[in-house]
């Protein structure tokens, strides 16, 4: 996991309440995801960044909303969590984006993982 | 869209064994493929990438082969250790903007 952190690890919040995952990376990758994982779906992309305050929607962007204000930081918001919403989250980086000669570009690196309950 | 199916859902061999797992994936129009190994509780730790112009790749006790035109593409693991206990997740990078995975084979290796 070294170069990108995910905040909090854990959390339990209520239905209606609103939550906000912060991913921190420090090897100035362009490329910021957010997938969440579910037993039986695999991972799968909520939204994704492209730049600074370039971002765009994901395969289940419903309920959620992301923020990427500086390079190094992608912020996932739940503005009013629903108990489908308890998953892992994960945040990945990738220093390319769909395709460079350099394969090591291509490698997408994830955080730890951030567990949410939403009771 | 893209589905990616990895069988069998778990594996169970003792150790010393060699073993393979398998990926398949519907559209073969990819840009790569990525073998990762999950442990309990962690994130996800890439283990190989496979540009879709090559065929495989090796990195230790590990190969990955990738047949683009059948869909499929494997990972070979050599001498199995209980220490390669976890999940492995295979996943494909298409011309969308998306990394479809699978949904793991769980390995157990058995001392």
């Amino acid at each position: 996991d070294a170069g990108i952190t995910q905040s909090p690890r854990h959390k339990v919040t209520e239905t209606g309440t609103p939550v906000t995952l912060r991913c921190h990376q420090t090897e100035n990758h362009r490329y910021m995801y957010w997938y969440r994982q579910d037993p039986g779906h695999g991972l799968r992309l909520i939204h994704y960044s492209y730049g600074v305050k370039d971002t765009d929607k994901g395969e289940v962007s419903d309920g959620y909303s992301v923020s990427r204000s500086k390079t190094e930081d992608f912020l996932l918001t739940l503005e009013s969590a629903t108990s489908s919403q308890t998953s892992v989250y994960f945040c990945a980086i990738s220093h390319s984006y769909t395709y460079s000669i350099d394969s090591g570009a291509n490698v997408l690196t994830f955080g730890a993982g951030s567990r949410l309950t939403v009771l | 869209k893209q589905e990616v199916t990895q069988i069998p859902a778990a594996l169970s061999v003792p150790e010393g064994e060699n073993l393979v797992l398998n990926c398949s994936f519907t559209d073969s129009a990819i840009y790569n493929l990525q073998w990762f190994r999950q442990d309990p509780g962690k994130g996800l730790t890439s283990l190989l990438l496979i540009q879709s112009s090559q065929r495989e790749q090796t990195s230790g006790r590990l190969n990955a082969s990738l047949d683009k035109s059948s869909g499929r593409s494997t990972l070979y693991i050599a001498a199995s250790q209980p220490g390669d206990s976890a999940t492995y997740l295979c996943a494909v990078k298409t011309g969308a903007n998306n990394l479809f995975f699978g949904t793991g084979t769980r390995l157990t290796v058995i001392p």
